[in-house]
């Protein structure tokens, strides 16, 4: 099984300020088709998870720029620029080799 | 716009086998990509369950696989979850998406099960 480990558990963030969260990955995420499967989700409070970033770097359709990944083959970070309120909620990381598992989570919240 | 929409009960007594449907809206499930089932426990953690893809191929998360199926019903466009024997560990929030290949892009709202006597 490939482990994601998240950190830190929760982060308390000033609105205007960065937050960054750390995903390292038990094995490396690179495929054979040299695409690294790391994924970010996040949950906001009552709703369901919603996709923020594909492929280690790849920001989804309708999220704003202000949310950034980068990494290598077992360790990566998402940084968020200028928190919002609306950025208030649960960030998992998440990964598709073998079968897909997710991170311990990460709570934004708002300080 | 894709919707997906869980149903099924919301209490299950121990042993017995929790059903549950993902209707989807929007998108035919034969025509591409894989329809997953993804539960929520009770603290946060995520954990996948499996899929059925267009064909009607499935996978399934080795630590459930002899206790799960996923099912389809193309006519209706709705693709199903079986859990036997269930316990109260399995008591979570279990919401149906669909992996577009650039991740799991919809997600339904979500069912919360409890497992109790």
């Amino acid at each position: 099984d490939i482990v994601l480990t998240q950190a830190p558990l929760s982060v308390s963030v000033t609105p205007g300020e960065s937050a960054s969260i750390s995903c390292r990955s038990s094995k490396s995420l690179l495929s054979s088709k040299g695409i690294t499967s790391l994924y970010w989700y996040l949950q906001r409070p009552g709703k369901s998870p919603q996709l923020l970033i594909y492929q280690m770097s790849n920001l989804a359709s309708g999220v704003p720029d202000r949310f950034s990944s980068s990494g290598s083959e077992t360790d990566f970070t998402l940084k968020i620029s200028k928190v919002e309120t609306e950025d208030v909620g649960v960030y998992y990381c998440g990964h598709r080799l073998e079968y897909p598992t997710f991170g311990g989570g990460t709570k934004l919240e708002l300080k | 716009e894709v919707q997906l929409q869980e149903s099924g009960p919301g209490l299950v007594k121990p042993s017995q086998s929790l059903s549950l449907t993902c209707s989807v809206t929007g998108y035919s499930i034969t025509s591409s990509y894989r329809w997953n089932w993804i539960r929520k426990f009770p603290g946060n953690k995520l954990e996948w369950m499996g899929y059925i893809n267009s064909a009607g191929s499935t996978n399934y998360n080795p630590s459930l696989k002899s206790r799960i199926s996923i099912t389809r019903d193309t006519s209706k466009n709705q693709f199903f979850l079986q859990v036997n024997s269930v316990t109260t560990e399995d008591t979570a929030t279990y919401y149906c998406a669909r992996w577009n290949y650039s991740g799991l892009d919809y997600w339904g709202q979500g069912v919360m099960v409890t497992v109790s006597s």
